[in-house]
């Protein structure tokens, strides 16, 4: 069973640009959690979606971010007109319950 | 929401020694998560606690709900016990989300 897996690794993007990030759940999982790492700060919580559906989006900025868990595919996480202060790692994590959670290698954002 | 305080923020120590992480909560959490984070940024989970003690290898956690307080212990520590800990508690406070702490650097030297 292949870990969660998350493309690409590294993005970097221009001020202003889109950046899309993936993150395939482990076989079986049906809930995925999505955290965002600021350069020298702890790990926050962003976004927890499970199949189509959004359950908590608390974390997630309210403006230019948005996450979907399509029937089919990865989850996505989604950033409009990237800003410098977006660039950080971002890790998804699924579940098979919503309990235990298992990261993906996380997805290094760099915007210029 | 809930509140989640580890200490010691850094720790060094000798090969060998027996390490403690101390990690305390705010308020009741339906699970809580020991995470540990290398050089290159990877996240593993370690434990995920809901009651009693765990233990793999040469790591051990331990919970206390009662107290609100967990901790995680290494024997025999190693070089390559080097990483960031993180504690994280699950439930209470309102997001669905893991709320966690802000790491333990621990640096184990030879």
């Amino acid at each position: 069973n292949a870990g969660v897996m998350q493309n690409p690794r590294h993005l970097v993007r221009r001020r202003g640009q889109e950046a899309r990030l993936r993150c395939s759940p482990m076989k079986g999982h049906s809930h995925v959690y999505w955290y965002r790492q600021l350069p020298e700060e702890g790990l926050k919580f962003m976004v927890y979606l499970q199949k189509e559906n959004i359950i908590d989006e608390s974390g997630m900025p309210k403006e230019r971010f948005s996450a979907e868990f399509p029937k089919e595919g990865p989850s996505i996480l989604r950033i409009q007109q990237v800003v410098r202060g977006d660039s950080a790692a971002y890790f998804c994590a699924s579940s098979p319950t919503g309990i235990e959670q298992y990261f993906g290698p996380g997805t290094r954002l760099t915007v210029t | 929401k809930n509140e989640v305080e580890q200490s010691p923020q850094n720790l060094t120590a000798q090969e060998g020694e027996f390490i403690t992480i101390n990690c305390s909560y705010s308020v009741g959490i339906s699970a809580l998560h020991w995470l540990q984070q290398h050089p290159g940024g990877g996240i593993v989970s370690l434990f995920m606690l809901s009651s009693g003690k765990k233990k793999h290898g040469r790591l051990i956690a331990t919970i206390n709900i009662q107290e609100k307080h967990s901790s995680l212990h290494i024997t025999a520590s190693h070089p390559r016990d080097s990483a960031v800990y993180i504690c994280a508690a699950m439930g209470g406070g309102g997001a669905d989300g893991l709320t966690f702490g802000k790491g333990t650097h621990l640096i184990i030297q030879p």
